[in-house]
């Protein structure tokens, strides 16, 4: 089982929104609404920022939001602040033998 | 509040084995499945292994299929991973994670380093 392609980096401007994708198969992301986000801060362990493609957990901040379409998965952060700054990765159930894959993970620096 | 404590790394030669350790707090153990996740240095999320709440089924990733083993004790609410043949490449950090539904991991702990050197 590879894991699911992320752009390394991506960048924006403070107040600016960016998308990060996350393209698997139909036998991931394209099969399966359990997608989920983390987001990782150096030297820190990762934190649930979206489950089920699209849902926040409580605390989490409404800037930032999940989507789907076919094999790719995209979290958006909208209104970026300088704390955004970050290593994303998503996450995703698979009906190959391992049942669970992460993404390549993203950069996201905010210029 | 839910508490994640990850024990037992260390620096162990090739061919060695260790046993990691995650002590679990704030939330009904016995209810929810839990998962080991590792990080080499510098790289990304790697799934290991997983077990159900009531440890009647396990899983791992191919990586470490024959050579890991998870276990939990419910009665001391803590998780295992114990960790044979060790490689270099299995030098990470170990997170022990909550699993909130399929395929979500709501709680982490902060992480213990295995290195695997001689």
């Amino acid at each position: 089982q590879s894991a699911l392609t992320q752009p390394a980096s991506v960048s924006g401007s403070p107040g600016q929104s960016i998308t990060i994708s996350c393209t698997g198969t139909s036998s991931d992301v394209g099969g399966y609404n359990y997608v989920s986000w983390y987001q990782q801060h150096p030297g820190k362990a990762p934190k649930l920022m979206i489950y089920e493609v699209s849902n926040r957990p409580s605390g989490v901040s409404n800037r930032f939001s999940g989507s789907k379409s076919g094999n790719t998965a995209s979290l958006t952060i909208s209104g970026l602040q300088a704390e955004d700054e970050a290593d994303y990765y998503c996450s995703s159930y698979t009906s190959s033998s391992t049942f669970y894959v992460f993404g390549t993970g993203t950069k996201v620096t905010v210029l | 509040q839910v508490q994640l404590v990850e024990s037992g790394g260390g620096v162990v030669q090739p061919g060695g084995s260790l046993r990691l350790s995650c002590a679990a707090s704030g939330f009904t153990f016995s209810s929810y499945g839990m998962h080991w996740v590792r990080q080499a240095p510098g790289k990304g999320l790697e799934w290991v292994a997983f077990i159900r709440y009531d440890g009647s089924n396990k899983y791992y990733a191919d990586s470490v299929k024959g050579r890991f083993t998870i276990s939990r004790d419910n009665s001391k609410n803590t998780l295992y991973l114990q960790m044979n043949s060790l490689r270099a490449e299995d030098t990470a950090v170990y997170y022990c994670a909550k699993e909130q539904q399929l395929a979500t991991f709501d709680y982490w702990g902060q992480g213990t380093l295995v290195t695997v050197s001689s």
